[in-house]
């Protein structure tokens, strides 16, 4: 167990609708990154926050988006699901964002969501 | 901008050989860099991390890497491979241009292992 827990693991839905995927980080750690992975385009960043504000953003579709909460707990927001969209979204956490640059992204076990 | 390159989308051994991925990065200052594993479904987990205190970096499981500036490489090896490293790898490289430490990552290698 890393400490990150990501709800729900797996989850079906339609074209069309909207989903909310959860992410408790470790205790202590402020930092929350958002990653998509599919087979076809691998490892995407999509987005992060830190302590409550949004830090960097990557390829993050308009119809998506995020948010991170006081108790430190992020959701992943998509919309207008597209087949496309079916992939394996994968939350990190971190203590804080270091300039040197030097971080350790500690993973959950991922939310798989399945697009028909 | 930052990005590294896994040479080898697949990469097939028998047990008791030399586990070797590739990892070649672009940077154009000093890179941190990171090998991740992911075993079916489950997250990534790191293996190790390069922050420039060393050129030989040990990892979990008998995992080590090489930092080599002048071949821009970060290769993964282990000695003996063992059924239970069947799983695929990732490099990383930490994006220095942007606040906040998200990593990059590299396509993966996926580790077969045969008895």
């Amino acid at each position: 167990d890393s400490g990150v827990t990501q709800t729900p693991k797996h989850l079906i839905t339609a074209t069309g609708q909207r989903v909310t995927l959860r992410c408790s980080p470790r205790s202590g750690d402020l930092s929350v990154y958002w990653y998509q992975q599919s087979l076809d385009q691998g490892l995407q960043f999509l987005i992060h926050y830190y302590n409550g504000e949004e830090r960097a953003k990557g390829n993050i579709l308009e119809r998506f988006s995020a948010q991170q909460f006081p108790d430190l707990h992020s959701e992943l927001n998509l919309s207008s699901l597209e087949l496309g969209d079916s992939a394996l979204y994968f939350c990190a956490s971190s203590p804080r964002p270091t300039a040197s640059g030097a971080n350790v992204l500690t993973f959950g076990a991922g939310s798989r969501l399945t697009v028909l | 901008a930052q990005s590294v390159t896994q040479l080898g989308s697949h990469v097939s051994v028998s047990e008791g050989a030399l586990v070797l991925l590739r990892c070649n990065y672009s940077s154009s200052v000093p890179p941190y860099l990171f090998w991740y594993v992911q075993y079916p479904n489950q997250g990534l987990q790191l293996l190790l991390k390069y922050t420039s205190a060393a050129t030989l970096v040990k990892g979990i499981n008998g995992f080590e890497a090489e930092f080599k500036k002048s071949e821009t490489s970060f290769h993964l090896t282990k000695p003996s491979a063992h059924m239970s490293d069947a799983a695929e790898y990732f490099c990383a490289v930490s994006d220095l241009y942007n606040q906040g430490g998200k990593l990059i990552f590299g396509q993966g290698t996926e580790l077969s292992v045969k008895p």
